[in-house]
Parts: C-alpha cells; sequence; structure tokens
C-alpha cells in the first residue's frame, strides 16, 4: 500500500492562502487521494478526496498532477479556525483496513 | 443523516479495572465500523475493523478486543486495562463500496488508566 510523506507542521497568518503537499510515489492504479482535517479532541473529518487533476468543494481544492505521486491540499483564505491536523491517505475501500493516518500536518494560523 | 455515537466520552479507570466503550451508527445500513486510539500528539492507529455483525478483524496485539453484537453497533473490551490504553478512543464507520473512501468519525471517548 502506498505510504504518504507530509510536512510535520506548517504556520500561516489568516486570510492566506495555505499549500500542504503530500508525497505518495508508490500510489497504485486504482488508489483514491484522501484528506482528513483533526481538531483537537475530536475526531477526524473528511475534507475532500480525488484520483487525477484538480477537486474542489466549499472547503478546499486537491490538486493531483499527472503521474499522481504528490498531491496538495489548498486551503484559500485560512482564518484561525483552520488550524488543525490534516492528514494524507491513499487508497481504495478495498483496502480501507491497511489506511494510515500518520501524523499528519500540524497546520497552525496566526493572527 | 448518518450520526455516530460513542460513550462515554470521558472515562478514569484504574489499573486492572475492564473496559466497555460502546459506539453505535444511525441511519445507515451494513457499514464497515473501526475502533481507533489516539496516544497524545500522535497519529491514529486502527484498532478493530468489521464488515458484518460477528465479523471482526485485528490489526494490533494488545488486551482490548471488539465485538458487533447487531448490524450498528460496536463495542470495545478490555478485561484488564494497563497504562498503556490510555488515549482517545474513536469510532468509526463507512459505506461498505469499493468506489472510494471516505470514513466518519464519532466525537471520540478519552481515556485515561491511573
Amino acid at each position: 500500500l502506498a505510504k504518504t510523506t507530509q510536512p510535520i507542521s506548517m504556520d500561516s497568518y489568516e486570510g492566506q492562502e495555505v499549500n500542504i503537499t503530500c508525497s505518495h510515489n508508490n500510489i497504485a492504479t486504482n488508489d483514491y487521494i484522501t484528506w482528513y482535517q483533526q481538531f483537537p479532541s475530536q475526531g477526524p473529518r473528511f475534507i475532500i478526496q480525488g484520483y487525477k487533476t484538480k477537486v474542489t468543494n466549499e472547503v478546499a481544492s486537491l490538486f493531483i498532477p499527472a503521474d499522481r505521486k504528490s498531491s496538495t491540499l489548498s486551503l484559500p483564505r485560512v482564518s484561525l479556525s483552520d488550524t488543525a491536523v490534516y492528514y494524507c491517505l491513499v487508497g481504495t475501500g478495498y483496502n480501507f483496513n491497511k489506511f494510515y493516518f500518520g501524523s499528519g500536518t500540524k497546520l497552525n494560523v496566526k493572527p | 443523516s448518518q450520526t455516530i455515537h460513542q460513550w462515554p466520552a470521558t472515562l478514569v479507570q484504574p489499573v486492572g479495572s475492564p473496559l466497555s466503550l460502546e459506539c453505535t451508527v444511525e441511519g445507515t445500513s451494513n457499514p464497515n465500523l473501526y475502533w481507533y486510539r489516539q496516544a497524545a500528539g500522535r497519529g491514529l492507529q486502527l484498532l478493530f475493523y468489521s464488515v458484518g455483525i460477528g465479523q471482526i478483524s485485528s490489526e494490533v496485539p494488545q488486551n482490548l478486543s471488539a465485538s458487533r453484537p447487531q448490524d450498528r453497533q460496536f463495542i470495545l473490551s478490555s478485561k484488564k486495562l494497563l497504562l498503556s490504553d490510555s488515549g482517545f478512543y474513536l469510532c468509526a464507520w463507512s459505506p461498505s463500496v469499493w468506489s472510494s473512501y471516505e470514513q466518519y468519525f464519532g466525537p471520540g471517548t478519552r481515556l485515561t488508566v491511573t
């Protein structure tokens, strides 16, 4: 299964766009890329999922290059409430039992 | 709409005591169910998952066990708690489809073993 690599932490300021990149060199043909957000003392929350190119929803955008060996979660105009841990996962519903959340990226948004 | 419940929200138990955490899902049928544990400042560790009633798979050997007595009920148990069992326990569910992957998490139980 594809393992992922993310930065441990990132700092940003309110109003800025934040891009968090995830590396997944061994991604398989059928794998999807999924991002979760976790606030302290809460369970992770699904943000966005994609297979290739670009996916956008009301919360974020996900950019996936043609080789799919990496992906970038883009958060537009972050606010203090976006301070959280962001996890990148790669896999399919067939191997849901092997999904690895890892330590994620701790995003700290400053005023 | 679907909702997932966990209780209790917090729990303080002495070493050697038993444990029972419960998770229930509403608004869906035949979900995949999961138990995770998160140590302070760490990522999530998958403990158990279930694809149906009575079907439990363990990912990590430990003194914990899980059961699924009903389609939308998932229980995490221990006969004798260890200090290392302290952590944030999360239950999650996902639709039993292969085409995408999305898990929905409960509010969690904060367990402190003293």
